[in-house]
C-alpha cells in the first residue's frame, strides 16, 4: 500500500512549456484534489474530482487542467507554463462519505518555471 | 465562505518550552471538521488530528494537546516540553462535514525550536 505518490518530485520548465504532474492512490479513493503550496500563502485548492469523469475548479484553477478517467490516477497538466506556477504541488486523496474523512497527501513536487 | 486564521507566523522556542498554536477559523456551517497537519523541513504534510465540530472534548496525544472552544472559533495546538524534531511549519484546515466538501488550510505556523 504506497498511499499517494507523485512523479516528479522536482522539475524545471521554461516559460511557455507544457507538462503533466501525475498523481496516483491506491486506497481506491474517490475524492482527489490538487494544492499548490506557496511561501506565506498556505495550501490552495487547484482542482479536485469526486470520481472517474467528475472534476470541478477549487480556489486557483486557471492555468491548469485536470481529467480523471479512472479512481487511482488524477493529473494535473500546465499548457503553457508561466512563472507564477513556481510552487509546490500536492495532490491529495480521501474517501467519499457522509462526512468528511482526512485528506492523505502526496510528497509533493517541485516545480520552478523560468 | 470559510476561513482560517493562523495569526503566529513564526514562533521559536527553547526546547522544553510548552508552545501554543493558535488558530481561529470562520464557517457558516453548523457542523464542520477540523485538522492540524504538520510539515516538517523534508516537506510531507502529516496528518496529527481531525476534530468534529459536535465533540468539543479536549483531546490529549503525547506532548500534544488540542482545545476546541466552539465559543470563540479556535481550534489551539499545544506542545509540551518542545522538542527539536517538533521544527515545522503547522497547518490548522476548516471543512464542512459535507461528502464533496473541499478543505481550506491556514497559511500556517512556523515553529523553531533550538537546543
Amino acid at each position: 500500500n504506497a498511499g499517494v505518490t507523485q512523479t516528479p518530485k522536482f522539475q524545471v520548465l521554461k516559460t511557455g512549456q507544457s507538462m503533466t504532474l501525475q498523481c496516483a492512490q491506491d486506497m481506491n479513493h474517490e475524492y482527489m484534489s490538487w494544492y499548490r503550496q506557496d511561501p506565506g500563502m498556505g495550501l490552495r485548492l487547484i482542482h479536485y474530482s469526486v470520481g472517474a469523469g467528475i472534476t470541478d475548479q477549487g480556489e486557483v484553477p486557471n492555468g491548469y487542467n485536470v481529467s480523471r478517467s479512472t479512481t487511482e490516477d488524477f493529473p494535473l497538466r500546465l499548457l503553457s507554463a508561466a512563472p507564477s506556477q513556481t510552487s509546490v504541488y500536492f495532490c491529495a486523496s480521501r474517501d467519499l462519505g457522509g462526512l468528511q474523512e482526512t485528506q492523505y497527501f502526496g510528497p509533493g513536487t517541485r516545480l520552478l518555471v523560468l | 465562505a470559510q476561513k482560517v486564521t493562523q495569526a503566529q507566523t513564526e514562533i521559536s522556542v527553547v526546547e522544553k518550552e510548552d508552545v501554543t498554536l493558535d488558530c481561529v477559523y470562520e464557517t457558516r456551517d453548523t457542523t464542520y471538521y477540523l485538522f492540524w497537519y504538520k510539515q516538517p523541513p523534508s516537506g510531507e504534510l502529516v496528518f496529527l488530528i481531525r476534530r468534529n465540530s459536535f465533540d468539543e472534548q479536549n483531546e490529549i496525544s503525547g506532548r500534544y494537546s488540542w482545545n476546541f472552544q466552539k465559543s470563540t472559533s479556535s481550534f489551539n495546538f499545544t506542545i509540551t516540553a518542545s522538542q527539536v524534531v517538533d521544527s515545522a511549519v503547522y497547518f490548522c484546515a476548516l471543512s464542512e462535514a459535507k461528502g464533496y466538501s473541499t478543505l481550506t488550510f491556514g497559511k500556517g505556523t512556523m515553529l523553531l525550536v533550538s537546543p
